[in-house]
């Protein structure tokens, strides 16, 4: 079956620390989001792929780095400059046109 | 600055009787309209959009929307709620403009909770 699939479902980070969210995708969508979620606070877009190669700043970008050296995959990085990473993180895909995004199961991120 | 309001944290049903989750959105245009479902520990399910046509749009599960173009309103309804229904309700509005990339901005959502 195609979907998305995000990787680990719990992920832990120790202060300083660097970590890296998989999301792969089997679609063959072109355009890719990721989104932190908190509580009672919706979906907040961290950044977004159009095509590969490419990407741009969503609206919460600092202290998070991306790349898109495939179209299946979209990795997302929370740096320890992400002050405050404990959150729900989701990734999505997109075929173009007007087709609705298709979520990731999320990964959880806690510091320890 | 566009937005979307999802007015109600959370909204309580007995089971059987009608629901309504509402939305009402801020953005110019003719934009496209989505619902989206959460559960528990889980990632966002798509329910049912608008993009143009009929106003009253049928998605998965027997959930139902009304566009109110007037209203700016995209309300989702159900005509007999289940205990499963119970989870976070997310409406989302992609404005329509060529710079939007075909992002998409979400309300805050609405949990819903149906009892037996």
């Amino acid at each position: 079956d195609g979907g998305i699939t995000q990787s680990p479902k719990y992920l832990f980070r120790k202060e300083g620390q660097n970590v890296t969210l998989s999301c792969e995708q089997n679609l063959n969508h072109d355009a890719m989001y990721w989104y932190r979620q908190d509580p009672g606070q919706g979906l907040r877009l961290i950044y977004y792929s159009q095509i590969v190669n490419d990407f741009q700043k969503g609206d919460i970008a600092e202290g998070y780095s991306v790349s898109r050296e495939k179209k299946e995959s979209f990795p997302l990085t929370v740096t320890s400059a992400q002050k405050n990473p404990t959150a729900f993180y989701l990734c999505a895909s997109r075929k173009q046109g007007g087709q609705p995004q298709h979520f990731g199961d999320g990964t959880r991120l806690s510091i320890l | 600055a566009q937005s979307v309001a999802q007015p109600e944290d959370q909204v309580n049903v007995a089971e059987g009787n009608p629901l309504t989750v509402k939305c009402t959105y801020s953005v110019s245009g003719n934009p496209y309209l989505f619902w989206y479902v959460q559960y528990p520990n889980r990632g966002l399910q798509f329910l049912l959009k608008y993009i143009t046509g009929d106003n009253l749009v049928k998605g998965s599960y027997g959930f139902e929307a009304e566009f109110n173009k007037s209203q700016t309103s995209f309300h989702l309804k159900k005509p007999s709620a289940l205990v499963s229904d119970s989870a976070l309700y997310f409406c989302a509005v992609r404005p329509d403009y060529g710079g939007s990339q075909g992002n998409l901005i979400f309300g805050k959502g609405t949990k819903l909770s149906v009892k037996p």
